[in-house]
């Protein structure tokens, strides 16, 4: 069974400074990763996807993140945070031979002016 | 609006009704998921459907819950005798089913609260 691993509930970073949440999976086989976004009183949205070829991957909203295989990881990052990227992300795996998502607990990023 | 739309948004309901749920995908996807969010978790994946196929059940969708997607357009989702532990957001996603392993799109969700 595949798992997320997002180890920090909350994230506080100055706005124009870099914002990173870390995310750790695990998953039988090669794995297909995600990142979504959610605002209050909106659904979730989505940010970027890691398939195949370069593992650093660019999203919506200036994201980035990095795929590391020998780290399971795949951290996402912005490198200058603003004040309207608060909000609660979560990080999902699915095994390259499904298409269900397995999401982590979150991790809520404030952005302060 | 061409995104995931579902309704209603809000449900309060007696402890023991049962409650049903609409869910309307993005017009072209043929994949329709559905997920449960409690407060302070990530979505746990409940079910999922290729068109009018269910074709995978989460051990989490107990024998209350049950979900239709009659002519592969529309989902409902009804929670039978509801009780106090189904109170959560319940979200609906949809997706192409093709290759490259395209990012499912969610609705705004239902939140329910068993009272």
């Amino acid at each position: 069974a595949q798992s997320v691993a997002q180890p920090e509930d909350q994230v506080n970073v100055a706005e124009g400074n870099p914002l990173t949440v870390k995310c750790t999976y695990s998953v039988s086989g090669n794995p297909y990763l995600f990142w979504y976004v959610q605002y209050p009183n909106r659904g979730l949205q989505f940010l970027l996807k890691y398939i195949t070829g370069d593992n650093l991957v660019k999203g919506s909203y200036g994201f980035e993140a990095e795929f590391n295989k020998s780290q399971t990881s795949f951290h996402l990052k912005k490198p200058s945070a603003l004040v309207s990227d608060s909000a609660l992300y979560f990080c999902a795996v699915s095994p390259s031979n499904d298409y269900k998502l397995s999401f982590g607990a979150g991790t809520t990023v404030t952005v302060r002016a | 609006d061409t995104g995931v739309s579902q309704n209603p948004r809000h449900k309060i309901t007696k402890r023991g009704q049962n409650v049903t749920f609409r869910c309307d995908p993005i017009s072209e996807h043929n994949r329709l998921y559905w997920y449960r969010q409690t407060l302070g978790q990530g979505p746990e994946f409940l079910t999922y459907f290729q068109n009018e196929a269910q074709l995978e059940k989460s051990r989490l969708l107990s024998d209350r819950f049950s979900a239709e997607r009659p002519k592969g357009s529309f989902s409902t989702l009804e929670i039978q005798r509801t009780e106090q532990g189904d109170s959560a957001m319940y979200l609906c996603a949809s997706s192409l089913a093709s290759r490259g392993h395209p990012e499912a799109f969610f609705g705004q969700g239902t939140r329910l609260t068993v009272v």
